[in-house]
């Protein structure tokens, strides 16, 4: 098993450009989520799904969108990026019995 | 609404101290209750979890944790702290019956030698 993979590891935006941050397991969870964590923060929610099809709002969701079209893949899409999105994003999943994969991360910047 | 509290922000110890870290918790519903480490430039590393069994939970590295309903509380202690215990830990919590996993905002743990 991969575990939680995440692309892409570094990103460099300008205002105003879109992108989708890939995060995809091959563990067959249901539970998936995405994470956002500035520095000396704490990681908020951004947005949770539950199961294919099935995705939901977290503490943070505002500027972001996502899709779970397989129980594999759960991508996050900015559409129009701003400063306030410079952060580091995590994915994760989370097996039946509790146990959590985070990804390793992707370091977005937008300038 | 699930929430997590982690009091104090910075906690600072010597070394061979004890560590108590600080996480009360809000749920209606019974929680699941996490604790994570995190070191620099690192992603997670999942310390101990309770998922309603025993109320006592021991983790990785020493650490260990005890679920207090009538207090709401998870906090989490290890005897001696080591050098290589500083870092940043985070106290999460998920309501049993549903998906979202909320963090706290992190304790950073300093060890003086």
């Amino acid at each position: 098993n991969a575990g939680v993979t995440q692309t892409p590891k570094f990103r460099i935006l300008k205002i105003g450009q879109s992108m989708t941050l890939q995060c995809a397991q091959d563990m067959n969870h249901n539970y998936m989520y995405w994470y956002r964590q500035d520095p000396g923060m704490g990681l908020k929610l951004i947005y949770y799904s539950v199961g294919a099809g099935i995705t939901d709002k977290g503490e943070v969701p505002n500027g972001y969108n996502v899709s779970r079209s397989t129980t594999e893949d759960f991508p996050l899409r900015l559409e129009l990026a701003a400063p306030s999105q410079t952060s580091v994003y995590f994915c994760a999943s989370i097996s039946t019995t509790n146990e959590q994969f985070f990804g390793p991360g992707t370091r977005l910047t937008v300038l | 609404a699930q929430s997590v509290t982690q009091l104090g922000s910075h906690v600072s110890v010597s070394e061979g101290a004890l560590v108590l870290l600080r996480c009360n918790y809000s749920s209606s519903v019974p929680p699941y209750l996490f604790w994570y480490v995190q070191y620099p430039n690192q992603g997670l590393q999942l310390l101990l979890k309770y998922t309603s069994a025993a109320t006592l939970v021991k983790g990785i590295n020493g650490f260990e944790a005890e679920f207090k309903k009538s207090e709401t509380s998870f906090h989490l202690t290890k005897p001696s702290a080591h050098m290589s215990d500083a870092a940043e830990y985070f106290c999460a919590v998920r309501e049993a019956q549903g998906g979202k996993l909320i963090f706290g905002q992190g304790t950073e743990l300093s060890v003086k030698p």
